[in-house]
């Protein structure tokens, strides 16, 4: 079965702490992964994806193979940081831009 | 450039009633997506099109269709309306050539059509 799965619904930290979003998939064939991030009141949008392996506002997230994970991080949180972020997976090469998104999680940076 | 555009915005019908949204891709975007999400099932795929095709479908029931037109831009319907369709449907635009998914390969998403159904 195509999964993508985000175990926390909701994150709370402190603004310093460090971050790691978890999100782990299921899936048959060779995937591209993502990370979407939805600020409050603003269109969902890329964070990032494993085949850039950049980092964006600090985040890097890393496709460990062997594990079937995705994990997003981020050394030291930000306040603006606090969102909803969406791990998808998308069939790599394949003729379509069909995206398997996770449930989300809810990243809340405390002051 | 102009992002991808939903219309409209918000819309409240009753239950029964039929319903058509609307989204014009990015400009030389030829791909279209819809999506629906809600608190309980998250971000759900409902169907893809490309070059006026349907190429793509999600598992949801015949009362949800949708089209592409010439100029890419797409619409959904959905027909007898139940109080579980009320979500936020979003669109994306992806992909500036057709075929096969490759890195350069981004979903660029509308603010959505929120759909209440009373």
């Amino acid at each position: 079965a195509q999964r993508v799965t985000q175990p926390e619904k909701l994150l709370s930290v402190f603004k310093g702490a460090p971050v790691e979003l978890k999100c782990n998939y299921s899936y048959s064939g060779s995937p591209e992964l993502f990370w979407y991030v939805q600020y409050s009141r603003q269109r969902l949008q890329l964070l990032l994806r494993h085949i850039s392996r950049e980092s964006i506002k600090g985040f890097t997230a890393d496709l460990n193979k062997g594990e079937t994970s995705f994990h997003l991080k981020k050394p030291f949180a930000q306040e603006e940081d606090s969102a909803m972020y969406y791990c998808a997976l998308v069939n790599y090469g394949g003729a379509t831009n069909k995206l398997i998104f996770g449930t989300g999680t809810l990243l809340a940076v405390q002051p | 450039k102009a992002g991808v555009t939903q219309t409209p915005r918000y819309l409240i019908k009753t239950r029964g009633q039929q319903v058509t949204l609307s989204c014009s891709p990015i400009s030389g975007h030829r791909s279209v997506s819809w999506y629906q999400q809600t608190p309980g099932q998250g971000l759900q795929f409902l169907f893809e099109y490309f070059s006026e095709t349907q190429r793509n479908k999600g598992n949801f029931p015949g009362r949800f269709s949708g089209r592409q037109f010439s100029n890419s831009r797409s619409e959904m319907n959905v027909s007898t309306l139940e109080l579980g369709d009320s979500a936020l449907y979003l669109c994306a635009s992806s992909s500036p050539v057709g075929g096969a998914v490759a890195m350069n390969t981004e979903a660029f998403f509308g603010q959505g059509t929120r759909l209440t159904v009373v």
